[in-house]
C-alpha cells in the first residue's frame, strides 16, 4: 500500500508569482484535504476535495484554489504569492467513511 | 469559536511517563486526535478517540478524554529518545451532521533526555 506522496519537496518563489503543488493520495482513498502549516504553528485547513469537487473550505482567500483528478490525486494552486504564504503545505487523504486522515511529507514553500 | 490549546513544551527523562494535555472548545467534536511530527516531516497519526469514550489504550499510548471539561490528554509510557517530536492535538467538529475537517493546536514539543 503506497502512502501519501507530495511534490515537489521544496520550492522557492518570488512575491506575485503563482505555484502549483501536487499530491497523490493513499491507494483507495477518495478524499483529499490540504493544510497550511506556518513555522511554529499547527496546520490550518485550506480545503477538501471529494469526487473532483471542493467539499469544504477554511478561511483562505480565493487565490488558493485546487483540483482533484479522477485518480483522486490533487493539486493546490496559489496565485499572486505573498510573503506570508511561506509555509509547509500538507496534503492528507482519507476515505469519506473513515475517521482517519493520513498526511504526506509536505511541500516547503518559501516566498521571497 | 473553535480553538485547541496545548502547552508548548514538555521535557522528560528517558524511561519516565510523558503526559501531554490539550483543551478544545467545540462540544460538537465527534473525534479527537493525536498526531506526531518529527523535524522536517509530515504528520503521523498516533491515535484517536471517539467522543463517547473516556479512555483508549494502544500499546504505550493512553488517551484520556474528559468531555465535560473538554480536556484531552496523551500519556506515553516508558518514553524513549525516539519519542522526541512535536505532538499535535486535533478536533474534528461535526457541522450539522457532516464531518468537518481537523482543527489543530499549536503543538507540544516533547524533549526526552537520556
Amino acid at each position: 500500500e503506497t502512502g501519501v506522496t507530495q511534490s515537489p519537496t521544496h520550492l522557492i518563489k518570488t512575491r506575485g508569482q503563482q505555484v502549483t503543488l501536487r499530491c497523490s493520495s493513499q491507494s483507495g482513498h477518495n478524499t483529499v484535504s490540504w493544510y497550511q502549516q506556518a513555522l511554529g504553528q499547527g496546520p490550518q485547513f485550506i480545503f477538501q476535495y471529494y469526487r473532483e469537487e471542493e467539499n469544504g473550505r477554511g478561511n483562505f482567500p480565493p487565490r488558493f484554489s485546487g483540483l482533484q483528478f479522477p485518480n483522486y490525486s490533487s493539486e493546490l494552486n496559489v496565485n499572486a504569492l505573498e510573503l506570508d504564504d511561506s509555509a509547509l503545505y500538507l496534503c492528507a487523504s482519507s476515505l469519506t467513511t473513515s475517521n482517519e486522515q493520513f498526511f504526506g511529507p509536505g511541500t516547503r514553500l518559501t516566498v521571497l | 469559536g473553535e480553538d485547541v490549546e496545548q502547552s508548548l513544551f514538555l521535557s522528560v527523562r528517558e524511561g519516565d511517563s510523558s503526559v501531554i494535555n490539550c483543551t478544545y472548545t467545540d462540544s460538537s467534536s465527534t473525534y479527537l486526535y493525536w498526531y506526531k511530527q518529527e523535524p522536517g516531516a509530515g504528520l503521523q497519526l498516533l491515535t484517536y478517540i471517539f467522543s463517547n469514550m473516556d479512555m483508549k489504550q494502544d500499546q504505550r499510548l493512553t488517551v484520556l478524554l474528559n468531555k465535560k471539561d473538554k480536556h484531552l490528554s496523551l500519556r506515553i509510557a516508558d518514553t524513549q529518545t525516539g519519542d522526541s517530536a512535536i505532538y499535535f492535538c486535533a478536533e474534528r467538529p461535526n457541522y450539522g451532521g457532516s464531518q468537518g475537517n481537523l482543527i489543530f493546536g499549536k503543538g507540544t514539543k516533547l524533549s526526552v533526555k537520556p
